[in-house]
């Protein structure tokens, strides 16, 4: 158990479709990212949250992509318009990035 | 050229040998080194975090950073058919906003 917990596990969806991803650190953690994993690719860096606040976001973020921590403890990330290329494994992590949790993994069809 | 390089594998070696895994980058700026295992479906967990050049070792693991080269190491004794996993490489220059930077993986077979 890393003390982090996504829900849900795994999203199917069809394009076109928003979808959203939650995020759940058991403890509370000022630093908090989220990362795309494609198949036989390492994690890519997507966003960072200092508490609330969003202080850094990858190009990768496109417009369809939206991540929030209203009160500096879960975090969401939302994708409108999915697109096939959006499947992959979303990974959210905390503390300097040690703990990673186990990911939602998104098939659009 | 990608600024974290990993052969991606699958590297397979009998139970019990010594297993070494590398990584190489480019970006001077990176100071912070991480070595992740990943079982199928799951999320990275941490296993070796090392700053700066130089040795580290925990149990069978053993990190190594020669950042003049640009190179980084895992080496895992007593291999384990539960080592069987991907390896993940990652690093930052540090301050956290910028996240880590991650090797593509390598897939790591113990044969029992």
């Amino acid at each position: 158990d890393t003390g982090v917990s996504q829900d849900p596990r795994h999203k199917i969806t069809k394009r076109g479709q928003n979808v959203t991803f939650r995020c759940d650190p058991i403890s509370e953690h000022n630093r908090l990212y989220w990362y795309r994993q494609t198949l036989g690719q390492g994690p890519e860096f997507l966003t960072y949250f200092q508490n609330e606040a969003q202080l850094e976001k990858s190009r990768l973020l496109s417009d369809r992509f939206s991540a929030e921590r209203p009160k500096g403890s879960f975090s969401t990330l939302e994708i409108q318009r999915t697109e096939q290329g959006d499947s992959a494994m979303y990974l959210c992590s905390v503390y300097n990035e040690q703990f990673f949790g186990p990911g939602t993994r998104l098939t659009v069809l | 050229q990608k600024e974290v390089e990993q052969d991606p594998g699958p590297l397979s070696v009998p139970e019990g040998a010594i297993v070494s895994l590398n990584c190489t980058y480019s970006n001077s700026a990176f100071q912070y080194f991480m070595w992740y295992r990943q079982y199928s479906r799951k999320g990275p967990e941490l296993l070796m975090y090392t700053y700066s050049s130089g040795n580290k070792e925990d149990g069978r693991f053993t990190a190594q950073v020669d950042k003049s080269s640009k190179y980084i190491s895992l080496f895992i004794r007593d291999s384990q058919p539960s080592d069987s996993a991907t390896y993940l490489c990652a690093m930052s220059a540090g301050g956290g906003a910028d996240g880590l930077t991650f090797g593509k993986g390598t897939h790591l077979i113990i044969q029992p």
